[in-house]
Protein backbone atom coordinates (compact mmCIF):
# COMPACT_ATOMS: atom_id res chain seq x y z
CA UNK A 1 0.00 0.00 0.00
CA UNK A 2 1.52 3.37 -0.67
CA UNK A 3 2.39 6.39 1.66
CA UNK A 4 1.51 9.78 2.49
CA UNK A 5 2.63 11.08 -0.88
CA UNK A 6 3.22 14.70 -1.01
CA UNK A 7 4.73 16.80 -4.42
CA UNK A 8 6.62 18.62 -4.71
CA UNK A 9 9.34 17.65 -2.91
CA UNK A 10 11.83 20.42 -3.76
CA UNK A 11 10.33 23.89 -4.47
CA UNK A 12 12.63 26.63 -4.75
CA UNK A 13 10.20 30.52 -5.19
CA UNK A 14 10.95 34.01 -4.95
CA UNK A 15 9.57 36.39 -2.56
CA UNK A 16 6.08 37.42 -3.11
CA UNK A 17 5.22 34.76 -5.39
CA UNK A 18 2.20 31.81 -4.65
CA UNK A 19 3.12 28.11 -3.58
CA UNK A 20 0.76 25.53 -3.46
CA UNK A 21 2.20 21.98 -1.87
CA UNK A 22 -0.01 18.54 -1.97
CA UNK A 23 -0.69 15.95 -0.35
CA UNK A 24 -2.42 12.41 -0.60
CA UNK A 25 -3.36 10.59 2.57
CA UNK A 26 -3.04 6.51 2.80
CA UNK A 27 -6.74 5.35 1.20
CA UNK A 28 -8.74 5.28 4.42
CA UNK A 29 -7.53 7.22 6.87
CA UNK A 30 -9.50 9.80 8.58
CA UNK A 31 -6.96 12.53 9.65
CA UNK A 32 -5.15 14.59 7.75
CA UNK A 33 -1.92 16.79 9.22
CA UNK A 34 0.10 19.30 7.87
CA UNK A 35 3.81 20.00 9.71
CA UNK A 36 6.42 22.67 9.55
CA UNK A 37 9.77 21.56 10.67
CA UNK A 38 12.66 24.26 10.86
CA UNK A 39 15.96 23.92 12.60
CA UNK A 40 14.60 26.38 15.26
CA UNK A 41 11.68 25.44 16.18
CA UNK A 42 11.31 21.92 15.16
CA UNK A 43 7.85 20.15 14.11
CA UNK A 44 5.06 22.59 14.45
CA UNK A 45 1.29 21.57 13.68
CA UNK A 46 -0.33 24.04 11.20
CA UNK A 47 -3.42 22.19 10.95
CA UNK A 48 -5.56 19.51 10.96
CA UNK A 49 -8.52 17.90 9.11
CA UNK A 50 -10.79 15.07 10.52
CA UNK A 51 -13.10 13.64 7.64
CA UNK A 52 -12.23 16.70 5.04
CA UNK A 53 -13.39 19.15 7.54
CA UNK A 54 -10.75 21.66 8.96
CA UNK A 55 -10.57 21.02 12.92
CA UNK A 56 -7.94 23.19 14.32
CA UNK A 57 -5.56 25.79 12.28
CA UNK A 58 -4.60 27.20 15.09
CA UNK A 59 -1.11 26.27 13.89
CA UNK A 60 -1.18 28.32 10.86
CA UNK A 61 1.22 31.53 11.34
CA UNK A 62 -0.42 33.91 9.57
CA UNK A 63 -3.32 34.71 6.82
CA UNK A 64 -0.99 34.03 3.91
CA UNK A 65 -1.20 30.50 4.83
CA UNK A 66 -4.42 28.52 3.73
CA UNK A 67 -5.60 24.77 3.51
CA UNK A 68 -8.21 22.92 2.00
CA UNK A 69 -9.15 19.43 1.47
CA UNK A 70 -11.77 19.44 -1.23
CA UNK A 71 -12.16 15.52 -0.82
CA UNK A 72 -10.41 12.47 1.42
CA UNK A 73 -7.54 11.94 -1.21
CA UNK A 74 -6.30 15.02 -1.05
CA UNK A 75 -4.86 17.95 0.39
CA UNK A 76 -3.24 21.40 -0.21
CA UNK A 77 -1.40 23.87 1.79
CA UNK A 78 -0.92 27.43 0.40
CA UNK A 79 1.12 30.17 0.94
CA UNK A 80 0.07 33.42 -0.76
CA UNK A 81 2.23 35.89 -0.76
CA UNK A 82 5.35 33.70 0.22
CA UNK A 83 8.24 35.29 2.38
CA UNK A 84 11.94 33.89 2.68
CA UNK A 85 11.35 32.79 6.47
CA UNK A 86 8.84 30.87 5.02
CA UNK A 87 11.49 28.38 4.29
CA UNK A 88 11.28 24.80 5.56
CA UNK A 89 10.40 21.38 5.01
CA UNK A 90 6.77 21.22 5.36
CA UNK A 91 5.24 17.72 6.08
CA UNK A 92 1.83 16.56 5.38
CA UNK A 93 0.49 13.22 7.59
CA UNK A 94 -2.14 10.91 7.76
CA UNK A 95 -3.90 8.66 10.52
CA UNK A 96 -6.04 5.95 10.58
CA UNK A 97 -8.42 7.16 13.48
CA UNK A 98 -9.88 10.55 14.24
CA UNK A 99 -8.16 10.84 17.19
CA UNK A 100 -5.73 13.69 17.22
CA UNK A 101 -2.97 12.04 19.61
CA UNK A 102 -3.20 8.72 17.42
CA UNK A 103 -0.41 7.22 15.10
CA UNK A 104 -0.04 9.77 12.62
CA UNK A 105 2.01 8.51 9.34
CA UNK A 106 4.21 11.23 7.94
CA UNK A 107 4.53 11.75 4.09
CA UNK A 108 8.38 12.27 2.42
CA UNK A 109 8.19 15.93 3.34
CA UNK A 110 8.38 19.11 0.22
CA UNK A 111 11.70 21.05 1.32
CA UNK A 112 10.57 25.20 0.33
CA UNK A 113 12.81 27.54 -0.37
CA UNK A 114 11.82 30.95 -0.65
CA UNK A 115 14.33 33.47 -2.14
CA UNK B 1 0.89 25.15 26.94
CA UNK B 2 2.80 21.78 26.88
CA UNK B 3 6.33 21.74 26.16
CA UNK B 4 8.64 18.36 25.62
CA UNK B 5 12.23 18.97 26.37
CA UNK B 6 14.83 16.13 24.30
CA UNK B 7 18.05 14.96 25.53
CA UNK B 8 20.45 14.79 24.63
CA UNK B 9 20.52 16.75 21.69
CA UNK B 10 23.21 14.75 19.36
CA UNK B 11 24.81 11.81 20.37
CA UNK B 12 28.08 10.48 18.35
CA UNK B 13 28.50 6.72 19.49
CA UNK B 14 31.05 3.30 18.14
CA UNK B 15 28.87 0.83 16.65
CA UNK B 16 28.06 -1.72 18.26
CA UNK B 17 27.13 0.79 21.49
CA UNK B 18 23.99 0.72 23.42
CA UNK B 19 22.07 4.18 23.30
CA UNK B 20 19.51 6.09 25.50
CA UNK B 21 17.81 8.99 25.33
CA UNK B 22 14.93 10.34 26.99
CA UNK B 23 11.78 13.06 26.87
CA UNK B 24 10.42 15.06 29.62
CA UNK B 25 7.24 16.77 29.77
CA UNK B 26 5.94 20.22 31.59
CA UNK B 27 2.69 17.84 32.29
CA UNK B 28 1.32 14.63 32.43
CA UNK B 29 0.26 12.98 29.10
CA UNK B 30 -1.43 9.63 28.40
CA UNK B 31 0.34 8.98 24.92
CA UNK B 32 4.02 8.60 24.27
CA UNK B 33 5.34 8.34 20.73
CA UNK B 34 8.96 7.41 19.36
CA UNK B 35 9.44 8.12 15.72
CA UNK B 36 13.20 8.35 13.62
CA UNK B 37 13.68 10.38 10.57
CA UNK B 38 16.14 9.41 8.29
CA UNK B 39 17.80 12.09 5.99
CA UNK B 40 14.91 13.41 3.71
CA UNK B 41 12.24 11.53 4.54
CA UNK B 42 9.53 12.02 6.97
CA UNK B 43 9.53 10.83 10.76
CA UNK B 44 8.80 6.88 11.04
CA UNK B 45 6.80 5.55 13.93
CA UNK B 46 8.86 3.20 15.97
CA UNK B 47 6.93 2.71 18.91
CA UNK B 48 4.04 3.97 20.52
CA UNK B 49 3.34 3.57 24.44
CA UNK B 50 -0.05 4.12 26.05
CA UNK B 51 -0.09 3.40 29.84
CA UNK B 52 2.20 4.59 32.90
CA UNK B 53 4.94 2.30 33.19
CA UNK B 54 4.55 0.47 29.86
CA UNK B 55 7.90 -1.04 28.63
CA UNK B 56 7.60 -2.10 24.58
CA UNK B 57 10.16 -3.62 22.34
CA UNK B 58 10.54 -3.68 18.83
CA UNK B 59 13.69 -5.25 17.76
CA UNK B 60 16.75 -3.35 19.65
CA UNK B 61 14.66 -0.88 20.35
CA UNK B 62 13.04 -0.50 23.72
CA UNK B 63 10.71 2.43 24.96
CA UNK B 64 9.34 3.18 28.40
CA UNK B 65 6.27 5.17 29.35
CA UNK B 66 7.43 6.99 32.53
CA UNK B 67 5.70 5.96 35.90
CA UNK B 68 5.03 10.10 36.66
CA UNK B 69 3.39 10.29 33.03
CA UNK B 70 5.89 12.86 32.42
CA UNK B 71 8.85 11.46 31.07
CA UNK B 72 9.54 8.60 28.11
CA UNK B 73 13.00 7.30 27.69
CA UNK B 74 14.13 4.80 24.35
CA UNK B 75 17.23 2.52 24.15
CA UNK B 76 18.70 1.38 21.26
CA UNK B 77 21.17 -1.96 21.75
CA UNK B 78 23.89 -2.48 20.00
CA UNK B 79 24.02 0.58 17.61
CA UNK B 80 24.74 -0.20 13.92
CA UNK B 81 25.01 2.27 11.18
CA UNK B 82 21.81 2.44 9.97
CA UNK B 83 20.54 3.74 13.25
CA UNK B 84 21.89 7.03 12.13
CA UNK B 85 18.91 9.74 11.87
CA UNK B 86 16.56 11.92 14.26
CA UNK B 87 14.84 10.39 16.66
CA UNK B 88 11.76 12.37 17.78
CA UNK B 89 9.73 11.99 21.19
CA UNK B 90 5.77 12.79 20.85
CA UNK B 91 3.24 13.13 23.51
CA UNK B 92 -0.35 14.27 24.58
CA UNK B 93 -2.86 14.36 27.38
CA UNK B 94 -5.72 13.39 25.54
CA UNK B 95 -6.95 12.18 21.90
CA UNK B 96 -8.41 15.52 21.52
CA UNK B 97 -5.16 17.06 21.86
CA UNK B 98 -2.58 17.64 18.96
CA UNK B 99 0.54 15.48 19.72
CA UNK B 100 3.88 17.54 20.94
CA UNK B 101 7.10 17.05 19.47
CA UNK B 102 10.75 17.14 20.69
CA UNK B 103 13.13 18.80 19.26
CA UNK B 104 15.17 15.26 18.49
CA UNK B 105 17.95 13.63 19.42
CA UNK B 106 20.88 13.47 16.44
CA UNK B 107 22.10 9.97 16.32
CA UNK B 108 25.33 9.32 14.85
CA UNK B 109 27.40 5.94 14.85
CA UNK B 110 30.61 5.63 13.93
CA UNK B 111 31.63 2.37 12.54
Amino acid sequence: DAGVIQSPRHEVTEMGQEVTLRCKPISGHNSLFWYRQTMMRGLELLIYFNNNVPIDDSGMPEDRFSAKMPNASFSTLKIQPSEPRDSAVYFCASSPTSGVSDTQYFGPGTRLTVL
Amino acid sequence: GQQLNQSPQSMFIQEGEDVSMNCTSSSIFNTWLWYKQDPGEGPVLLIALYKAGELTSNGRLTAQFGITRKDSFLNISASIPSDVGIYFCAGTLTGNTPLVFGKGTRLSVIA
